[in-house]
């Protein structure tokens, strides 16, 4: 079964700073890899993913993500981060071919003036 | 195109009530994905739907149940309510399908708080 791990529950960072968000993720067959983002009493909505091809991926908001499948990892990041960008941000996978798609716990980044 | 839409977005129940949540997805969609979202748990995976059969389900209990109609609208019923159910419970729709890469489409959630 596939899982995902994220290492960090909460980042703070100041305005304009370069920011990580790190993922993990366990699986023995091929996925799709996502990155979601949650702000205050809103549903998901997604910032980029991951089905094949180059490694490194943009998304929307300045975002962008390095898949590694050696390391099994699908982290975010965001050269210069603004205060707008402070919510709650999701790593996911699914299998391909798959009808489930698993979410990691969150990492709430806080971005500070 | 108008998006996924969850009502109500907000209840309280008492313990022993049952409950039905409504989702509406994007035209044209005919997966629905259920979750339930606790500040403890994250998101946890209930169903997925698609053309009215569900193809997956998360580890939940019996009285966690859904079902998908013919214009790919969906429903979840939580019956019996205990305290640890309450939860923001979002519905996420895609197109579903062969090739489909699972990209999720989610609504605003429905806001089960139970007393």
């Amino acid at each position: 079964a596939q899982s995902v791990t994220q290492l960090d529950s909460q980042v703070p960072v100041f305005e304009e700073a370069p920011v990580e968000l790190r993922c993990n993720y366990s699986s023995s067959v091929s996925v799709y890899l996502f990155w979601y983002v949650q702000y205050p009493n809103q549903g998901l909505q997604l910032l980029l993913k991951y089905l094949s091809g180059s490694t490194l991926v943009k998304g929307i908001n300045g975002f962008e993500a390095e898949f590694n499948k050696s390391q099994t990892s699908f982290h975010l990041r965001k050269p210069s981060v603004h205060i707008s960008d402070t919510a709650e941000y999701f790593c996911a996978v699914r299998l391909t071919g798959g009808f489930k798609t698993i979410f990691g716990a969150g990492t709430r980044l806080f971005v500070k003036a | 195109k108008a998006g996924v839409t969850q009502t109500p977005r907000y209840l309280i129940k008492t313990r022993g009530q049952q409950v039905t949540l409504s989702c509406s997805p994007i035209s044209g969609h005919r997966s629905v994905s259920w979750y339930q979202q606790t500040p403890g748990q994250g998101l946890q995976f209930l169903f997925e739907y698609f053309s009215e059969t569900q193809r997956n389900k998360g580890n939940f209990p019996g009285r966690f149940s859904g079902r998908q109609f013919s214009n790919s609208r969906s429903e979840m019923n939580v019956s019996t309510l205990e305290l640890g159910d309450s939860a923001l419970y979002l519905c996420a729709s895609s197109p579903g399908g062969t090739g489909n890469t699972g990209e999720l489409f989610f609504g605003e959630g429905s806001r089960l708080t139970v007393l």
